[in-house]
């Protein structure tokens, strides 16, 4: 059974830094690739940062330069690492894997997600 | 980027009713486009990809059709724990954006 479970998420000021992570089991996600898509209260879902099983990474406009997604290849983990946070980061930060079959790419498992709180 | 837009926005409907829920993309996708259907305070989840193909475990009733810029979410005769909000995504081309949902609601 695949399980990813986040952590990480918490209440945190403005301009501070936050270090998420995505604990897999049943998958690797060095072989993986795998992405962040956080939505913030009350509103839709939105894709964060992917990095692809070869390692090439892309980020939303929105945290292009301040995140970082990267993999803990000994905790089999996903990480997500967010600097000069703002107010409008908040949100509930999800991991997900990204399926990837001929011709197409799914998110098939997610986490439960971890909430980040920004405010002074 | 490629820009996604669902409609409706919402819509309200009865047990048993069919429903479609169109998604379109700003340029061609071919069919890397997926449908998500998300409840209050869970996490998405994976219900149909590659336009067509329904995840393991998802019901016949969900179906996906379409192609390149438009794309169409089928469920046939509505069951009570399908009301929630549907995505769409498209998986083409980074940032692998969104659409902004689709609220399923009780008539």
């Amino acid at each position: 059974e695949v399980q990813l479970v986040e952590s990480g998420g918490e209440l945190i000021q403005p301009g501070e830094s936050l270090r998420l992570s995505c604990a897999a089991s049943g998958i690797t996600v060095t072989s993986s690739s795998m992405t962040w898509v956080r939505q913030a209260p009350g509103a839709g879902l939105e894709w964060v940062s992917v990095i692809y099983a070869d390692g090439r990474t892309f980020y939303g406009d929105s945290v292009k330069g301040r995140f970082t997604i990267s993999k803990d290849n000994s905790r089999n983990a996903l990480v997500l690492q967010m600097d000069r946070l703002r107010v409008d980061d908040t949100a509930m930060y999800y991991c997900a894997r990204l399926l990837t079959a001929p011709g197409t790419m799914g998110l098939d498992y997610w986490g439960q997600g971890t909430p980040v709180t920004v405010s002074s | 980027d490629i820009q996604m837009t669902q409609s409706p926005s919402s819509l309200s409907a009865s047990v048993g009713d069919r429903v479609a829920i169109t998604c379109r993309a700003s340029q061609s996708i071919i069919k890397y486009l997926n449908w998500y259907q998300q409840k209050p305070g869970k996490a998405p989840t994976l219900l149909i990809y590659g336009a067509s193909n329904l995840q393991r475990g998802v019901p016949s009733r969900f179906s996906g059709s379409g192609s390149a810029t438009e794309f169409t979410l089928t469920i046939n005769s509505l069951q009570p724990e399908d009301f929630a909000t549907y995505y769409c995504q498209q998986t083409y081309s980074p940032p692998l954006t969104f659409g902004p949902g689709t609220k399923v609601d009780r008539k």
